[in-house]
């Protein structure tokens, strides 16, 4: 079975540092991992994923994320965060059969100014 | 703009009323999904479409039922509501269930609040 977790239910950064936020992979097989965001009482809207093309994937807002097979890991990243980043950010795998999204549990990321 | 519309945003029932959430899309996508998302949770598959064929999770309640009448709309029926049920309910489509890495697109969820 394929799973994700992410390290870490509360990440708060100042504007203009470094946003890091950690995910790492369970999987059999290579995974298509994905990180998406979710604004308060909004749906989900994709930021970036991982389809096996390039291990650097660029996302939109200026986010990416690097797939580390040897790690494990799909960590994502911003060099200068924003005040409208703050958010609930997702990581998720799919399954095998190509249709759930298997999600963490999810890390609140607060922009302080 | 194509999107993912759901109506109504808020929905509020009593335990034990039946009730529908409704979604609608304009991207003509072959897949529609639902997902549960209980407060500060991940969201959860609950069950899909392909095209007319049905797909339910294992363990998605009974009480949980799904229809499609046409491509663009799928409803969400929750037969007697619990107050477990409580939760936001997110719509999603993706064009090719065939293709692992084809993006699901969200939309702006309907919280459900059972009193």
């Amino acid at each position: 079975a394929q799973s994700v977790t992410q390290l870490g239910s509360h990440v708060s950064v100042s504007e203009g540092a470094l946003v890091l936020l950690r995910c790492n992979y369970s999987s059999s097989v290579p995974p298509y991992l994905f990180w998406y965001v979710q604004y308060p009482n909004q749906g989900l809207q994709l930021l970036l994923k991982y389809t096996s093309a390039a291990t650097l994937v660029k996302g939109i807002n200026g986010f990416e994320a690097e797939f580390k097979k040897s790690e494990t890991s799909f960590h994502l990243t911003k060099p200068s965060a924003h005040m409208s980043d703050a958010a609930e950010y997702f990581c998720a795998v799919i399954t095998q059969a190509g249709t759930a999204l298997i999600f963490g549990k999810g890390t609140t990321l607060s922009v302080s100014s | 703009d194509a999107m993912v519309i759901q109506n109504p945003r808020y929905q509020v029932t009593q335990f034990g009323k039946p009730v529908t959430l409704s979604c609608s899309q304009t991207l003509n996508h072959n897949v529609m999904y639902w997902y549960q998302q209980k407060s500060s949770q991940a969201p959860k598959l609950l069950f899909h479409y392909y095209d007319k064929d049905f797909n339910n999770e294992a363990d998605t309640p009974d009480n949980f039922q799904s229809r499609r009448p046409n491509t663009s709309f799928c409803f969400l029926d929750i037969r007697s509501p619990g107050l477990g049920d409580a939760a936001m309910y997110l719509c999603a489509t993706s064009g090719n269930r065939a293709s692992s890495t084809d993006t699901q697109y969200f939309g702006p969820g309907t919280r459900l609040t059972v009193l």
